[in-house]
């Protein structure tokens, strides 16, 4: 049990827009900690693709876009491609833990 | 570039120790932290604690003591990762990945990730 909860797996068609949920506590995001966002290809290394709520790095295409309002965060993929298939990880600071903890991972079908 | 990267996988017995490098290049390793984070086959990220690359000292997550052991070879800009009393359900990939203090304040980059195998 991940103390940071997304959702199993999403799906969309391409050109299409989803969105990606992450459900936090009082001990991380409601203790001001940030979200950031992870995607991870097939058989590849996670990549960072959003961090500090809402920042995109050098490189990251706007069709993703991140967001948190109180103990809730969530990631926006517009106009969805194919190589956006993946694994999706949302992480944080968990003060109560002392610990990063991770999302249990979201898998994102594109149909 | 920033660029980590980790030595190749492994096929371990049950009971043997391995040990898994994380050399860094493009900074200055001793201003970034360096943590590690498992995958087992099928599942999501686990964090497993991190090395402070400027006085070596190792901090360790829940169910990370004992026999894991981080270190550090500076002169070599590279980090490691021991398990000793390899176990069947150690079988992961295991990455290395620096904190970036500086602009992120998260887990940027990542190595490419090292498989470890154990089985008789």
């Amino acid at each position: 049990q991940s103390v940071l909860t997304q959702p199993p797996s999403v799906s969309g068609a391409p050109g299409q827009r989803v969105t990606i949920s992450c459900t936090g506590s009082s001990s991380n995001f409601g203790a001001g900690y940030d979200v950031h966002w992870y995607q991870q290809l097939p058989g590849t290394a996670p990549k960072l693709l959003i961090y500090g709520n809402s920042n995109r790095p050098s490189g990251v295409p706007d069709r993703f876009s991140g967001s948190m309002s109180g103990t809730s965060a969530s990631l926006a993929i517009t106009g969805l491609q194919a190589e956006d298939e993946a694994d999706y990880y949302c992480h944080s600071y968990d003060t109560s833990l002392s610990a990063w903890v991770f999302g249990g991972g979201t898998k994102l079908t594109v149909l | 570039q920033v660029q980590l990267v980790q030595s190749g996988s492994e096929l371990k017995k049950p009971g043997a120790s391995v040990k898994v490098s994380c050399k860094a290049s493009g900074y200055t390793f001793s201003n970034y932290a360096l943590n590690w984070v498992r995958q087992a086959p099928g599942q999501g990220l686990e964090w497993m604690g991190w090395i402070n690359t400027n006085t070596g000292n190792p901090t360790y997550a829940q169910g990370f003591t004992g026999r894991f052991v981080f270190s550090l070879d500076t002169s070599v800009s590279t980090a490691y990762l021991q398990i000793s009393s390899l176990k069947p359900e150690d079988t992961a990939v295991y990455y290395c990945a620096r904190k970036d203090d500086l602009l992120t304040y998260t887990f940027d980059p990542w190595g490419q990730g090292t498989l470890v195998f154990v089985s008789s």
